[in-house]
């Protein structure tokens, strides 16, 4: 079958650095996903990866290695508006994207 | 990225009437749209697949006679659904695929039958 898995919740402090995984089983594979999805709102698109690395984005990265199924999202100099939902999505062989059950990231000051 | 218009942000119907939600790919052509619903605190669950100028294809446990969904163009789909009840009242998101990667999501629709 397919799944996703990610942690449920995880809490950081303001300025510090997490890093949220996800693991991932699908039939067939087209990149993985992640978006952030505040409280109420529509999720947003963060990044894309498709091939094996790290993909940097300002404060934000994500890796990928297909040959263990594995990807993280990487937050650093964390702010308290990145307090949300991190949903992690495996686009499968029919295009298809199969949904994580999201991580709530909560941040401390 | 791309953009991916929903209207309305937000809705309150009566019960037993019925509610359309527009789901526009304002630059791309989106042959693919996706139909998702969110209780809250909960993840995405996916309702159904719409290809532009084909009946959509519903996941198991989504009544296709109450959602009606119209994917008449490569930059609109709607959904409606008819004879709302209070159970229906959810968070509706769409989004659109693009012919090169990803999903592009709308604002989602608030909707809150009373």
């Amino acid at each position: 079958g397919q799944n996703i898995d990610q942690p449920t919740e995880m809490t950081a402090t303001e300025g510090a650095i997490v890093q949220i995984n996800c693991t991932y089983q699908t039939s067939g594979f087209n990149g993985l996903f992640w978006y952030q999805q505040h409280a109420g709102e529509a999720p947003t698109f963060l990044s894309y990866n498709v091939l094996d690395g790290l993909e940097e984005k300002g404060r934000f990265s994500s890796f990928l290695s297909r040959s263990k199924g594995y990807s993280y999202l990487l937050l650093k100099e964390l702010q308290m508006k990145d307090s949300a939902s991190y949903l992690c999505a495996s686009m499968d062989s029919n295009y298809q994207l199969i949904w994580g059950a999201g991580t709530k990231l909560i941040i401390k000051p | 990225g791309a953009v991916v218009s929903q209207h309305p942000s937000w809705v309150i119907c009566k019960s037993g009437t019925s509610v359309k939600i527009e789901c526009r790919s304002l630059d791309f052509q989106a042959t693919t749209m996706f139909w998702y619903r969110q209780f809250p605190k909960q993840s995405l669950m996916l309702m159904a697949t719409s290809n532009e100028g084909s009946k959509a294809t519903y996941e198991q446990g989504v009544e296709k006679d109450k959602f009606l969904i119209n994917h008449a163009s490569l930059t609109l789909s709607t959904l409606t659904v008819t004879s709302a009840h209070p159970e229906d009242s959810s968070f509706y998101i769409c989004s659109a695929r693009d012919s090169h990667v990803g999903a592009f999501f709308g604002q989602g629709t608030r909707l809150t039958v009373v």
